[in-house]
């Protein structure tokens, strides 16, 4: 199985400040990676596929890049409503598996 | 609008069993691949099972594998997961997911999810 690290688990940033999360899979995935906004009480919501790909109705400040093992996913300017944990996950094959998520307050 | 309802959750003795079912509209159902993931109380996100458009591949995560069953009627927009056998650790609640693309199982659009709790 594809085992996911992401970091860092927690994270605390002031609104406007630009905020990173990383992840890292054990093994080669391509592009084959999403990032999933999940705020508290409600279901993910699909933000970015393919390690890049920006989702319709998606605003511009989120962004995420990266292949291989390596992949990042960036807030450039942090806004009040992007309180919430945040989440990788890889496609490459089953079993799908997430990162342990990153959970992100504001400061 | 894509939604999808699940409905069935509860709470389930340990060994119990229970039926979850996902009443898809506002897409032609029988064009997606779905899928299944849960989430236990204060935990992450968990992959459980995925089903192709007209039920020919089926995937589940070695922890479900043989105690629960992915299904789907297209003729009723309909996906169900029965859940048999269960123990504590399938407390969760279990979100039913649609696939992004034709033919994908990125999980693209989720329901509200439904709580399952296993307990005594």
């Amino acid at each position: 199985d594809v085992r996911m690290t992401q970091s860092p688990s927690s994270l605390s940033a002031s609104v406007g400040d630009r905020v990173t999360i990383t992840c890292q899979a054990s093994q080669d995935i391509s592009n084959y990676l999403n990032w999933y906004q999940q705020k508290p009480g409600k279901a993910p919501k699909l933000l970015i596929s393919d390690a890049s790909n920006l989702e319709t109705g998606v605003p511009s400040r989120f962004s995420g890049s990266g292949s291989g093992t390596d992949f990042t996913f960036t807030i450039s300017s942090l806004q009040p409503e992007d309180i919430a944990t945040y989440y990788c996950q890889q496609y490459d094959n089953f079993p799908y598996t997430f990162g342990q998520g990153t959970k992100l307050d504001i400061k | 609008e894509v939604q999808l309802v699940e409905s069935g959750g509860g709470l389930v003795k340990p060994g119990g069993s229970l039926r979850l079912s996902c009443a898809a509209s506002g897409f032609t159902f029988s064009s997606y691949c779905m899928s299944w993931v849960r989430q236990a109380p204060g935990k992450g996100l968990e992959w459980v099972a995925s089903i192709s458009t007209v039920s020919t591949y089926i995937y589940y995560a070695d922890s479900v594998k043989g105690r629960l069953t992915i299904s789907r009627d297209n003729a009723k927009n309909s996906l169900s997961l029965q859940m048999s056998s269960l123990r504590a650790e399938d407390t969760a609640v279990y979100y039913c997911t649609r696939g992004l693309g034709y033919g994908d199982y990125v999980f693209g659009h989720w329901g509200q999810g439904t709580l399952v709790t296993v307990s005594s």
